[in-house]
C-alpha cells in the first residue's frame, strides 16, 4: 500500500477487556515498530520487529502487552485485561534503513 | 538509555518569520536524528533527518543542524506559513540492526499567526 495502515482507528474498551490492534506496514519494509503516545507527549517505544523476529520488547509496560508479526508483514499488538492507564494512541511505524514512516494510529480509550 | 530533551514546548511566530526548535540528547552512540511533524489526529510525518557524520542539512525552507560535541541538534524553519502549524518532534536513534531504538523528545507546538 501507499503508507502504513492501522486499524481500528478508534477503539473503546471496558476495563478488563482484551483488545487487538492491527498494523499493515509499507510493503517490503523489514523493520516494524510499535509506539505508545499519551496525550500531549512524544511517542514512547514499545517493541521492534525485524521481519518476523521480535528483537526488542523492552518498552512493553507489562506482561499484559503482547505483539506478534508471524509472517514478517502484518503485526498485531494485543493488550489483555485493559486498564484505564492503557488509554493512549498506539502508533505503528515501518521502515527501511533508519527512516521510519508512521501510521495514523489507533486511539484506545479504556472506560 | 537515551534521553532527548526538546525546547520550547510551545512557540508562536508571525507568518513569514523563522522558527527554531532545539533538542539535546544524552547517548553519544546515537547516530541518526530525524524530525517529525504531527498534525491533529494524524501520525508523525518525517520531514527531515540528519546522520551523525553531517553537520547541516537543508531542504527548501527547512534545515537541521547537528553539534555532536555538544550533543544538540536544531530545526530551523524559514518563511513560516500557517500550514506549518503543528507539533514537531525531534528524535534520536542509537544502534544498528537488532539494537535500534528511536527515542523522541516531548514535542513543540508551533503556531504560525497570519
Amino acid at each position: 500500500g501507499a503508507g502504513v495502515s492501522q486499524s481500528p482507528r478508534y477503539k473503546v474498551a471496558k476495563r478488563g477487556q482484551d483488545v487487538a490492534l492491527r498494523c499493515d506496514p509499507i510493503s517490503g519494509h523489514v523493520s516494524l515498530f510499535w509506539y505508545q503516545q499519551a496525550l500531549g507527549q512524544g511517542p514512547e517505544f514499545l517493541t521492534y520487529f525485524q521481519n518476523e523476529a521480535q528483537l526488542d520488547k523492552s518498552g512493553l509496560p507489562s506482561d499484559r502487552f503482547f505483539a506478534e508479526r508471524p509472517e514478517g508483514s502484518v503485526s498485531t499488538l494485543k493488550i489483555q485485561r485493559t486498564q484505564q492507564e492503557d488509554s493512549a494512541v498506539y502508533l505503528c511505524a515501518s521502515g527501511e534503513n533508519e527512516k521510519l514512516f508512521f501510521g495514523s494510529g489507533t486511539q484506545l480509550s479504556v472506560l | 538509555g537515551e534521553n532527548v530533551e526538546q525546547h520550547p514546548s510551545t512557540l508562536s511566530v508571525q507568518e513569514g518569520d523563522s522558527a527554531v526548535i532545539k533538542c539535546t540528547y544524552s547517548d553519544s552512540a546515537s547516530n541518526y536524528f530525524p524530525w517529525y511533524k504531527q498534525e491533529l489526529g494524524k501520525g508523525p510525518q518525517l520531514i527531515i533527518d540528519i546522520r551523525s557524520n553531517v553537520g547541516e542539512k537543508k531542504d527548501q525552507r527547512i534545515a537541521v543542524t547537528l553539534n555532536k560535541t555538544a550533543k544538540h541538534f536544531s530545526l530551523h524553519i524559514t518563511e513560516t506559513q500557517p500550514e506549518d502549524s503543528a507539533v514537531y518532534f525531534c528524535a534520536a536513534m542509537r544502534g544498528t540492526g537488532s539494537a535500534r531504538q528511536l527515542t523522541f523528545g516531548s514535542g513543540t507546538q508551533l503556531t504560525v499567526l497570519p
